[in-house]
């Protein structure tokens, strides 16, 4: 079993539609819990991260993490073409461990 | 502030040969970290450097090593490349065990 799973995708949805990215995980030690936006052939962007359990809202973006479920997720609101790119989860015990990205294409 | 810079930014090598890639970490960051990311995958942790130690390995052969010096920079050395080493090469930087920020990536090409 990988410590940290994702569904690669592709997603592919129109423009407005609220997006729900999605990871589990099985380390119960990972502390940090992180989504990032790459673009092609760049380096990933770090999105917005949580510590330990609990919601966090940036503008468009909502980040769950339920450690209980050892879940975490990503809600994008109001989704733009300019939101297309790959988005991976991570997760963090002083290593970042990443999920194999999840594609997203949002139509105009 | 830049960031985190990587260079260069593609390489082309034959197989057998040996490269060095080089990462300077965004200002205040003390701790360097190596990944690799083959294409349609999630980055592959190979190393993380802090106060010029290596201080956690990934799942990567000694061909794979690293430095990192005083002012914080670090290079990656890949000896023996194989053809299956293609691949982008991420640095990230971080201050302490807070979430990293990455460079844009050496795009490494092994022929």
């Amino acid at each position: 079993q990988k410590e940290v799973e994702q569904d690669p995708g592709p997603l592919s949805v129109p423009e407005g539609a609220i997006v729900s990215l999605n990871c589990t995980y099985s380390n119960s030690a990972f502390q940090y819990f992180m989504w990032y936006r790459q673009y092609s052939r760049k380096g990933p962007e770090l999105l917005m991260y949580t510590y330990s359990s609990g919601n966090k809202e940036d503008g468009r973006f909502t980040a769950q993490v339920d450690k209980s479920s050892k879940y975490i997720s990503l809600f994008i609101r109001d989704s733009q073409p300019s939101d297309s790119a790959t988005y991976l989860c991570a997760m963090s015990a002083a290593i970042g461990r990443f999920g194999a990205g999840t594609r997203l294409t949002v139509k105009p | 502030d830049a960031g985190v810079t990587q260079s260069p930014t593609h390489l082309i090598k034959t197989r057998g040969q040996q490269v060095t890639l080089r990462c300077s970490p965004k200002s205040g960051h003390d701790t360097v970290s190596w990944y690799q990311q083959a294409l349609g995958q999630g980055p592959q942790f190979i190393f993380q450097y802090y106060e010029e130690e290596e201080r956690q390995r990934g799942n990567f052969p000694d061909r794979f090593s690293g430095h990192q010096f005083p002012n914080y920079s670090s290079e990656l050395n890949v000896n023996a490349l194989l053809l299956g080493d293609s691949a982008l090469y991420l640095c990230a930087s971080s201050l302490g065990v807070k979430p990293s920020i990455f460079g844009q990536g050496t795009r490494l090409t092994v022929v």
